[in-house]
């Protein structure tokens, strides 16, 4: 069946901390990748999203995620954390039609 | 510039109740989706939509039903609560099938 594993239910960093979040998707097919952000009391917005080409994707607020087809991964990136970023992070692979899967979600605290 | 907007944003229950949440987005979408967040399951499509006058199932329908009588709106309803219905529940809408989507603030259900 076709899944979303996010790696890690819990991330907790210090400020100025790196970031990584692992997203790793079961389909053998064309997707399209997403990262939504949910900060406290708000909506799940986009981070950022890959269709095609350049395979590092820039998003808002200094995020990146990189497509490797072979390892059937989209991971999210961030060089240096900040308070702000204390969020839910869900990784979303839309493999055709109306299916879009969404992984379980990571939740980010950044220590100040 | 509201987006897509949820009422009501919380909501308690008693097993067999009814109610209906609805969401309205101004940004002419012909998509609209339901979708429900559990601990731990990432969000799971309930229902979706293609446009004015059109529903469809998503993944986990039993117990909703939808309406699209207007293009700007898309409602959920309940017949019958159950506590396996307790939730948080997100509508989100998109220009097309495969494009980002832009989701409401969520609705908590607690059915006791």
């Amino acid at each position: 069946a076709q899944s979303v594993s996010q790696h890690n239910h819990h991330v907790i960093l210090s400020e100025a901390a790196s970031l990584e979040l692992g997203c790793n998707y079961s389909y053998g097919g064309t997707v399209n990748l997403f990262w939504y952000v949910q900060y406290p009391g708000q909506h799940l917005q986009l981070l950022l999203k890959y269709f095609s080409g350049d395979p590092l994707v820039k998003g808002i607020k200094g995020f990146e995620a990189e497509f490797i087809k072979s390892k059937f991964s989209f991971n999210l990136r961030k060089p240096s954390v900040q308070w702000s970023d204390t969020a839910e992070y869900f990784c979303a692979v839309h493999t055709g039609g109306f299916k879009t899967i969404f992984g379980a979600g990571t939740r980010l605290f950044v220590k100040a | 510039n509201a987006g897509v907007t949820q009422t009501p944003k919380f909501r308690v229950l008693k097993t067999g109740q009814s109610m209906t949440l609805l969401c309205a987005q101004d940004m002419n979408h012909e998509y609209m989706y339901w979708y429900r967040q559990d601990p731990g399951m990432g969000l799971r499509l309930i229902h979706y939509s293609v446009g004015e006058g059109t529903t469809a199932k998503g993944e986990v329908p039993d117990g909703y039903n939808v309406s699209r009588l207007k293009k700007q709106n898309f409602l959920l309803g309940l017949e019958s609560a159950a506590p396996s219905q307790t939730s948080v529940y997100f509508c989100a809408s998109s220009t097309t099938r495969n494009t980002e989507a832009f989701f409401g603030q969520g609705t908590r259900l607690t059915v006791v």
